[in-house]
């Protein structure tokens, strides 16, 4: 079945570094892919998108490119700062169906 | 910009009661999902619901576990005898399309006694 694997957190950064977090899947056919964040407190936002493969979604300074050959989505920002604190999750479907969410990484900046 | 909204923000409940979720999706929407997240664990996929039928669930979905859209505009979550394992953040999402994102609610973490 399909599946999201992410990597293992928490990230731990100082304001301006550089981030990635790590998101691979497993699917059939042809996924759409999803990036979702969730700051204290609150619901799940979508950050960004991409619904075919080399797409690259962007949103606030971050980025992240479908790469279908090595089943990748990783989500970059060049420069992270206090307010991108949260947990960031990768997601994927297939035609509406149900969002498949990654275990979710926590990001944690500091100033 | 439209939002989903859920209510109440925060249920608690005794174990064995029943309790509703409410959710009010964006307006022109047609695709509902509800979906939960036991503390510091994943989100999981529950239902999804499309003219005014179950259209996938999940094996959590089980009999205790029904959904509703009454009246056109609440879509609700109806868990019948609460168990302490139902403990949970739960989250309402909507589309508008089949592969257009979902939007979702700030949820109702339902703690049960």
């Amino acid at each position: 079945g399909n599946s999201v694997t992410q990597m293992e957190g928490p990230v731990t950064l100082s304001e301006e570094a550089f981030l990635t977090i790590n998101c691979t899947y497993t699917a059939t056919g042809y996924p759409s892919l999803f990036w979702y964040v969730q700051y204290p407190g609150e619901g799940l936002q979508l950050l960004l998108k991409a619904t075919k493969a080399d797409d690259k979604g962007s949103n606030k300074g971050f980025e992240a490119t479908y790469r279908k050959e090595t089943t990748s989505f990783h989500l970059e920002k060049g420069s992270v700062q206090v307010s991108d604190s949260a947990v960031y999750f990768c997601a994927l479907n297939q035609a509406g169906t149900a969002l498949i969410f990654g275990k979710g990484t926590t990001l944690s900046v500091s100033s | 910009e439209p939002e989903v909204t859920q209510t109440p923000s925060h249920q608690v409940t005794q174990m064995g009661q029943e309790v509703i979720l409410r959710c009010v999706p964006i307006s022109n929407h047609l695709y509902f999902y509800w979906y939960r997240q036991i503390l510091g664990q994943k989100v999981e996929f529950l239902v999804s619901f499309y003219n005014n039928e179950i259209s996938e669930k999940s094996e959590i979905f089980d009999d205790q576990f029904s959904v509703e859209r009454p009246d056109g505009s609440n879509f609700t979550l109806k868990i019948r005898s609460t168990k302490l394992e139902d403990s949970a953040m739960y989250f309402c999402a909507s589309g508008n399309r089949e592969n257009q994102p979902q939007h979702f609610g700030d949820g109702t973490r339902l703690s049960i006694l």
